[in-house]
């Protein structure tokens, strides 16, 4: 039983196309996030959201958008995909924990190469 | 910047001995967590340690935090080929703020 799953995790784009990246999470947890890694491990948080609020990394173009159908989904839209937009994609969930921080759960990762 | 940053960046050890990795961060925390990465996988969460707490031990794991110093290490104890992996820690209260990780290497 995954937790956190994503789709898919393997994906090979030309320049300039739109795709999206899927995820859903098993956990009933409340926050979902996309963080995405670079080459160099480099791990960058993109958004949060829950159902209140959703909280962008101001540094992410907008050329990314999540979307939430609903709580146990967090959807990565990318448009005009870059060479520079090449990395790994996580997604994760956490829900507010009785310590204080969340511990977060990851997917698998989605390999994003643009070409 | 809430970022932490990971030292050293690699280390290669012989099995059975200990690997020690420091966490250095910027800010005011609440709590520090450490995690593992294996290589094409996703992160996953081993342990997590309270500003107001020293130590932390979770089987062949020892976390230490010195919040005057805003530091933290992680010790693997009796290293294992199965421990090499990449290592990070993360502060923030609800969106995680990770480092650039160390990658530890356990040679059989």
């Amino acid at each position: 039983d995954t937790a956190v799953s994503q789709t898919p995790k393997y994906l090979v784009t030309q320049m300039g196309n739109d795709k999206s990246i899927k995820c859903e999470q098993n956990l009933g947890h409340d926050t979902m996030y996309w963080y995405k890694q670079d080459s160099k491990k480099f791990l960058k948080i993109m958004f949060s959201y829950n159902n209140k609020e959703l909280i962008i990394n101001e540094t992410v173009p907008n050329r990314f958008s999540p979307k939430s159908p609903d709580k146990a989904h967090l959807n990565l839209h990318i448009n005009s995909l870059e060479l520079g937009d090449s990395a790994v994609y996580f997604c994760a969930s956490s829900t507010p924990g009785r310590e204080l921080g969340n511990t977060i759960y990851f997917g698998e990762g989605s390999w994003l190469t643009v070409v | 910047s809430q970022q932490g940053e990971e030292d050293p960046q690699a280390l290669s050890i012989q099995e059975g001995e200990n690997a020690t990795m420091n966490c250095s961060y910027k800010t005011s925390i609440n709590n520090l967590q450490w995690y593992r990465q294996n290589s094409g996988r996703g992160l996953v969460h081993l342990i997590l340690i309270r500003s107001n707490e020293r130590e932390k031990h979770s089987g062949r794991l020892r976390v230490t935090l010195d919040t005057s110093k805003k530091s933290s290490s992680l010790l693997i104890t009796a290293s294992r080929a199965a421990d090499t992996a990449s290592y990070f820690c993360a502060t923030g209260a609800n969106n995680l703020f990770f480092g650039t990780g160390t990658r530890l290497t356990v040679i059989p």
